[in-house]
């Protein structure tokens, strides 16, 4: 497609229970990268994918927190035993290659509450 | 040295004003400083940006000021309008090192009131 998509747009889930967050790039994009937003807040870097390199996850806030990339393109980001402090706008953006100045491009990410 | 600090946190102007937006950066090896806009319930978008090797980027109603020596950048919305009401993000990165992101400033609301 012509943008970021992912999906689902919105997810309500009880704490405990297990989710998973889908997104997929723009063709051609080597670069993905997940951030979560809480309500009103700025943007919190989670993982990054680089073409085949190793991810660099060191934005994960705690190892119930897990993402794949397969292919080099969609990618999954996983909340295992979800809390409800997990509960925010969890975007997923894409780039040509990183360190280049074409820009992210972002989706319009994923709405989790955790009730 | 990977910060980068915007302010204000929130700003209220009314139609037809000057908004301001100002972030400052610490990384003197940063030459890539975009702007993004978002709406609610969207991602941001990329809104302008500009390179060091210049100090003032214009599009449209939207300028970008640059301050190399000070390590300081700004957004000028002139003619504000409510449409333009959204928060906005700066950012920083480094082009050509494919291990480095963008770096964000922590956001900044813009109501425009009519």
């Amino acid at each position: 497609g012509a943008g970021v998509s992912q999906s689902p747009s919105n997810k309500v889930t009880e704490k405990g229970k297990d989710v998973e967050l889908r997104c997929d790039p723009i063709s051609g994009h080597t670069a993905l990268y997940w951030y979560r937003q809480s309500l009103g807040q700025g943007l919190e870097f989670l993982i990054y994918f680089q073409g085949n390199s190793a991810p660099d996850k060191s934005g994960l806030p705690s190892d119930r927190f897990s993402a794949e990339r397969t292919g080099g393109s969609v990618s999954t980001l996983t909340i295992q035993r979800t809390q409800q402090e997990d509960s925010a706008v969890y975007l997923c953006a894409s780039s040509l290659v990183a360190g280049t100045s074409s820009g992210y491009t972002f989706g319009s990410g994923t709405r989790l509450t955790v009730v | 040295q990977q910060q980068v600090k915007q302010s204000p946190q929130s700003l209220i102007v009314q139609k037809g004003g000057i908004s301001i937006i100002n972030c400052a950066y610490e990384n003197t090896a940063f030459d890539y400083f975009p702007w993004y806009q978002q709406f609610p319930g969207k991602g941001p978008a990329l809104l302008i940006a500009i390179r060091p090797d210049v100090s003032e980027k214009k599009e449209g109603r939207f300028t970008i000021s640059f301050n190399k020596s000070a390590k300081q950048f700004s957004l000028h919305i002139m003619d504000s309008q409510p449409g333009d009401s959204a928060t906005y993000f700066c950012a920083a990165s480094i082009v050509n090192n494919a291990g480095n992101m963008l770096t964000f400033g922590g956001g900044t609301r813009l109501m425009v009131k009519p």
